[in-house]
Protein backbone atom coordinates (compact mmCIF):
# COMPACT_ATOMS: atom_id res chain seq x y z
CA UNK A 1 0.00 0.00 0.00
CA UNK A 2 1.19 3.47 -0.94
CA UNK A 3 0.38 4.80 2.55
CA UNK A 4 -1.73 8.05 3.12
CA UNK A 5 -1.06 10.26 0.03
CA UNK A 6 -1.63 14.31 0.51
CA UNK A 7 -0.95 16.87 -2.16
CA UNK A 8 0.63 19.44 -2.61
CA UNK A 9 3.56 18.74 -1.36
CA UNK A 10 4.36 22.45 -0.56
CA UNK A 11 1.93 24.88 -1.40
CA UNK A 12 2.69 28.92 -1.57
CA UNK A 13 0.17 31.37 -2.17
CA UNK A 14 -0.95 35.20 -1.23
CA UNK A 15 -3.18 36.58 1.46
CA UNK A 16 -7.22 35.91 0.43
CA UNK A 17 -6.75 32.97 -2.19
CA UNK A 18 -8.51 30.09 -1.91
CA UNK A 19 -6.15 27.16 -0.58
CA UNK A 20 -7.61 23.18 -1.24
CA UNK A 21 -5.81 20.55 0.28
CA UNK A 22 -6.15 16.85 -0.59
CA UNK A 23 -5.33 13.83 1.09
CA UNK A 24 -6.39 10.26 -0.03
CA UNK A 25 -6.35 7.55 3.11
CA UNK A 26 -4.99 3.90 2.88
CA UNK A 27 -7.69 1.87 1.12
CA UNK A 28 -10.11 0.07 3.42
CA UNK A 29 -9.45 2.73 6.49
CA UNK A 30 -12.91 4.48 7.53
CA UNK A 31 -11.35 7.10 10.24
CA UNK A 32 -9.85 10.30 8.28
CA UNK A 33 -8.25 13.03 10.62
CA UNK A 34 -7.00 16.46 9.56
CA UNK A 35 -4.02 17.91 11.70
CA UNK A 36 -2.54 21.17 11.53
CA UNK A 37 0.95 21.95 12.90
CA UNK A 38 3.24 24.48 13.87
CA UNK A 39 6.00 25.49 16.88
CA UNK A 40 3.87 27.76 18.49
CA UNK A 41 0.86 25.24 19.05
CA UNK A 42 1.93 21.99 18.12
CA UNK A 43 0.23 19.63 16.57
CA UNK A 44 -3.89 20.34 16.69
CA UNK A 45 -6.58 18.23 15.85
CA UNK A 46 -8.85 20.21 13.14
CA UNK A 47 -12.08 17.69 12.16
CA UNK A 48 -11.83 14.16 11.45
CA UNK A 49 -14.52 11.82 9.60
CA UNK A 50 -15.76 8.33 10.03
CA UNK A 51 -17.53 6.56 7.00
CA UNK A 52 -17.17 10.24 5.01
CA UNK A 53 -18.65 11.97 7.63
CA UNK A 54 -17.66 14.73 10.16
CA UNK A 55 -18.06 13.28 13.53
CA UNK A 56 -16.10 16.15 15.52
CA UNK A 57 -14.76 19.61 13.42
CA UNK A 58 -14.54 21.40 17.01
CA UNK A 59 -10.86 22.47 16.19
CA UNK A 60 -11.98 23.54 13.00
CA UNK A 61 -10.49 27.74 13.46
CA UNK A 62 -13.05 29.72 12.12
CA UNK A 63 -15.72 29.90 9.11
CA UNK A 64 -12.59 30.30 6.66
CA UNK A 65 -11.94 26.21 7.00
CA UNK A 66 -13.90 24.03 5.44
CA UNK A 67 -13.12 19.82 4.99
CA UNK A 68 -15.08 17.42 2.88
CA UNK A 69 -14.98 13.39 2.70
CA UNK A 70 -16.96 13.32 -0.82
CA UNK A 71 -16.30 9.37 -1.01
CA UNK A 72 -14.07 6.44 1.06
CA UNK A 73 -10.49 7.63 -1.13
CA UNK A 74 -10.77 11.09 -0.74
CA UNK A 75 -10.71 14.16 1.39
CA UNK A 76 -10.14 17.71 1.10
CA UNK A 77 -9.64 20.60 3.52
CA UNK A 78 -10.29 24.51 1.78
CA UNK A 79 -9.14 27.83 3.02
CA UNK A 80 -11.00 30.47 2.03
CA UNK A 81 -9.43 33.56 2.57
CA UNK A 82 -6.69 32.45 3.69
CA UNK A 83 -4.43 34.49 5.78
CA UNK A 84 -0.87 34.59 6.76
CA UNK A 85 -1.44 33.45 10.13
CA UNK A 86 -2.71 30.19 8.09
CA UNK A 87 0.53 29.02 7.60
CA UNK A 88 1.51 25.64 8.88
CA UNK A 89 1.96 21.80 7.83
CA UNK A 90 -1.30 20.12 7.60
CA UNK A 91 -1.42 16.15 7.70
CA UNK A 92 -4.03 13.94 6.70
CA UNK A 93 -4.02 10.51 8.89
CA UNK A 94 -6.12 8.10 8.50
CA UNK A 95 -7.23 4.70 10.67
CA UNK A 96 -10.00 1.55 10.49
CA UNK A 97 -11.92 0.38 13.13
CA UNK A 98 -10.02 -2.79 14.11
CA UNK A 99 -6.96 -0.31 14.84
CA UNK A 100 -8.85 2.68 15.32
CA UNK A 101 -6.11 4.24 17.74
CA UNK A 102 -3.30 3.72 15.53
CA UNK A 103 -2.57 6.65 13.01
CA UNK A 104 -1.16 6.67 10.05
CA UNK A 105 -0.05 9.91 8.71
CA UNK A 106 0.38 11.29 5.14
CA UNK A 107 3.29 13.53 4.44
CA UNK A 108 1.91 16.97 4.98
CA UNK A 109 1.20 19.85 3.22
CA UNK A 110 3.33 22.55 3.64
CA UNK A 111 1.52 25.92 3.35
CA UNK A 112 2.54 29.56 3.14
CA UNK A 113 0.75 32.46 3.11
CA UNK A 114 2.56 35.50 2.06
CA UNK B 1 -5.44 22.39 23.46
CA UNK B 2 -2.17 20.01 23.72
CA UNK B 3 -2.99 17.29 26.55
CA UNK B 4 0.34 15.78 27.27
CA UNK B 5 3.45 17.11 27.71
CA UNK B 6 6.85 15.98 27.17
CA UNK B 7 9.92 16.36 28.86
CA UNK B 8 12.67 17.42 28.19
CA UNK B 9 11.99 19.52 24.96
CA UNK B 10 15.60 18.49 23.46
CA UNK B 11 17.88 15.71 24.10
CA UNK B 12 21.22 15.55 22.64
CA UNK B 13 23.01 12.10 23.05
CA UNK B 14 25.79 9.95 22.13
CA UNK B 15 25.24 7.15 19.81
CA UNK B 16 25.10 3.98 21.62
CA UNK B 17 23.65 5.76 24.36
CA UNK B 18 20.14 4.90 25.75
CA UNK B 19 17.41 7.70 25.61
CA UNK B 20 14.55 8.33 28.06
CA UNK B 21 11.77 10.74 27.38
CA UNK B 22 8.70 11.76 29.65
CA UNK B 23 5.22 12.61 28.77
CA UNK B 24 2.60 13.54 31.65
CA UNK B 25 -0.91 14.27 30.72
CA UNK B 26 -4.12 15.87 32.81
CA UNK B 27 -6.73 13.60 32.32
CA UNK B 28 -7.66 10.01 32.57
CA UNK B 29 -7.22 8.16 29.61
CA UNK B 30 -7.85 5.16 27.85
CA UNK B 31 -4.42 4.98 25.60
CA UNK B 32 -1.29 6.60 25.41
CA UNK B 33 0.37 6.35 22.08
CA UNK B 34 4.42 7.65 20.71
CA UNK B 35 5.25 8.89 17.68
CA UNK B 36 8.35 9.63 15.74
CA UNK B 37 8.92 12.11 13.43
CA UNK B 38 11.65 12.95 11.25
CA UNK B 39 12.44 16.15 10.13
CA UNK B 40 9.96 16.84 7.08
CA UNK B 41 8.04 13.80 7.58
CA UNK B 42 4.79 12.55 8.63
CA UNK B 43 4.21 10.97 11.85
CA UNK B 44 4.86 7.26 12.23
CA UNK B 45 3.22 5.28 15.16
CA UNK B 46 5.99 3.55 17.46
CA UNK B 47 4.05 1.86 20.28
CA UNK B 48 0.37 1.99 22.44
CA UNK B 49 0.24 1.36 25.77
CA UNK B 50 -3.19 0.75 27.38
CA UNK B 51 -4.33 2.50 30.90
CA UNK B 52 -4.34 -0.97 32.38
CA UNK B 53 -0.78 -2.48 31.25
CA UNK B 54 2.20 -0.86 32.91
CA UNK B 55 5.13 -1.42 30.40
CA UNK B 56 5.62 -2.27 26.96
CA UNK B 57 8.24 -3.47 24.68
CA UNK B 58 9.17 -3.48 21.09
CA UNK B 59 12.36 -3.90 19.57
CA UNK B 60 14.67 -1.16 21.35
CA UNK B 61 12.06 0.67 22.76
CA UNK B 62 10.69 0.45 26.39
CA UNK B 63 7.36 2.40 27.42
CA UNK B 64 6.05 2.92 30.44
CA UNK B 65 2.63 4.25 32.08
CA UNK B 66 1.95 5.73 35.23
CA UNK B 67 -1.68 6.24 35.38
CA UNK B 68 -1.33 7.34 38.64
CA UNK B 69 1.22 9.92 38.27
CA UNK B 70 -0.81 10.75 34.78
CA UNK B 71 3.20 9.82 33.55
CA UNK B 72 4.22 7.61 30.89
CA UNK B 73 8.06 7.51 29.69
CA UNK B 74 9.93 6.24 25.86
CA UNK B 75 13.08 4.64 26.19
CA UNK B 76 15.49 4.36 23.41
CA UNK B 77 18.22 1.81 24.48
CA UNK B 78 21.28 1.70 22.25
CA UNK B 79 20.58 4.77 19.98
CA UNK B 80 21.38 4.83 16.53
CA UNK B 81 22.18 8.19 14.05
CA UNK B 82 18.94 7.25 12.81
CA UNK B 83 16.90 7.66 16.20
CA UNK B 84 17.52 11.29 15.25
CA UNK B 85 14.00 13.04 15.16
CA UNK B 86 10.98 14.70 17.03
CA UNK B 87 9.15 12.29 19.51
CA UNK B 88 5.73 12.77 20.35
CA UNK B 89 3.23 11.62 22.86
CA UNK B 90 -0.60 11.09 22.36
CA UNK B 91 -3.27 10.49 24.72
CA UNK B 92 -6.55 9.12 23.38
CA UNK B 93 -9.64 8.29 25.43
CA UNK B 94 -12.62 5.67 25.77
CA UNK B 95 -15.09 8.35 24.22
CA UNK B 96 -13.98 9.30 21.43
CA UNK B 97 -11.26 8.98 18.43
CA UNK B 98 -9.62 11.84 18.45
CA UNK B 99 -5.74 11.70 19.70
CA UNK B 100 -3.94 14.43 21.61
CA UNK B 101 -0.39 15.29 21.21
CA UNK B 102 2.27 17.14 23.31
CA UNK B 103 4.78 19.50 21.99
CA UNK B 104 7.21 17.01 21.14
CA UNK B 105 10.89 15.85 22.19
CA UNK B 106 13.54 16.51 19.75
CA UNK B 107 16.48 13.68 19.76
CA UNK B 108 19.75 14.23 18.27
CA UNK B 109 21.96 11.42 18.59
CA UNK B 110 25.79 12.37 17.68
CA UNK B 111 27.68 9.94 15.46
Amino acid sequence: DAGVIQSPRHEVTEMGQEVTLRCKPISGHDYLFWYRQTMMRGLELLIYFNNNVPIDDSGMPEDRFSAKMPNASFSTLKIQPSEPRDSAVYFCASSNSLGREKLFFGSGTQLSVL
Amino acid sequence: SQQGEEDPQALSIQEGENATMNCSYKTSINNLQWYRQNSGRGLVHLILIRSNEREKHSGRLRVTLDTSKKSSSLLITASRAADTASYFCATGYSNDYKLSFGAGTTVTVRA
